[in-house]
């Protein structure tokens, strides 16, 4: 099993509805990240979250919102969903120590 | 951190070894240099790190030179799934950042038969 998953893969919703994304891991890491993808260009750091108690905003925050349920949990929800929220969500997760971070396979998101 | 500049991209021949490199003039000396990898719209992958001795694991070796403006990873024995986009990371690292991955374009690396 994949120690980092995300549900859905796939969503297409429409303008003006509220999503959540979800993201789960198995490898008891404190720390987790929600970051998007543009076609073309790198990953930007949406929000990020060093343990159930503690939530930070990324650099493109606006228009998101997190959740973390528990420490194997971590939710974004866009509230309002427009247009240019299309693009590809990662999750990811790390330790303390290692710094590594860890991806999950992604959930492709497009807002008609 | 530290800005980082690779090549857009890269061929290479199935077997052969890979070297990708990338520049970082301007790094600190308590940053590193982390390697990840994307194949096709994937998760990125974490390939390998290091701070300024070369550094080898299954995937690749990191080659860092003594100035540390520069690094090259080397895939040895290229293969086919190792045609991704390879991203150079400089970043600072420790218990008390954020561990924010700053990923630039990368460098398409495409392995031919």
């Amino acid at each position: 099993d994949a120690d980092v998953t995300q549900t859905p893969r796939n969503r297409i919703t429409k303008t003006g509805k509220r999503i959540m994304l979800e993201c789960s891991q198995t490898k008891g890491h404190d720390r987790m990240y929600w970051y998007r993808q543009d076609p073309g260009l790198g990953l930007r750091l949406i929000y990020y979250s060093f343990d159930v108690k503690d939530i930070n905003k990324g650099e493109i925050s606006d228009g998101y919102s997190v959740s973390r349920q528990a420490q194997a949990k971590f939710s974004l929800s866009l509230e309002s969903a427009i247009p240019n929220q299309t693009a590809l969500y990662f999750c990811a997760t790390s330790d303390y120590y290692q710094e590594t971070q860890y991806f999950g396979p992604g959930t492709r998101l497009l807002v008609l | 951190d530290a800005k980082t500049t690779q090549p857009t991209s890269m061929d290479c021949a199935e077997g052969r070894a890979a070297n990708l490199p990338c520049n970082h003039s301007t790094i600190s000396g308590n940053e590193y240099v982390y390697w990840y990898r994307q194949i096709h719209s994937q998760g990125p992958q974490y390939i390998i790190h290091g701070l300024k001795n070369n550094e080898t694991n299954e995937m690749a070796s990191l080659i860092i030179t003594e100035d540390r403006k520069s690094s090259t990873l080397i895939l040895p024995h290229a293969t086919l799934r190792d045609t991704a986009v390879y991203y150079c990371i400089v970043r600072v690292s420790g218990g008390t950042s954020y561990g924010k991955l700053t990923f630039g374009q990368g460098t398409i690396l495409t392995v031919h038969p």
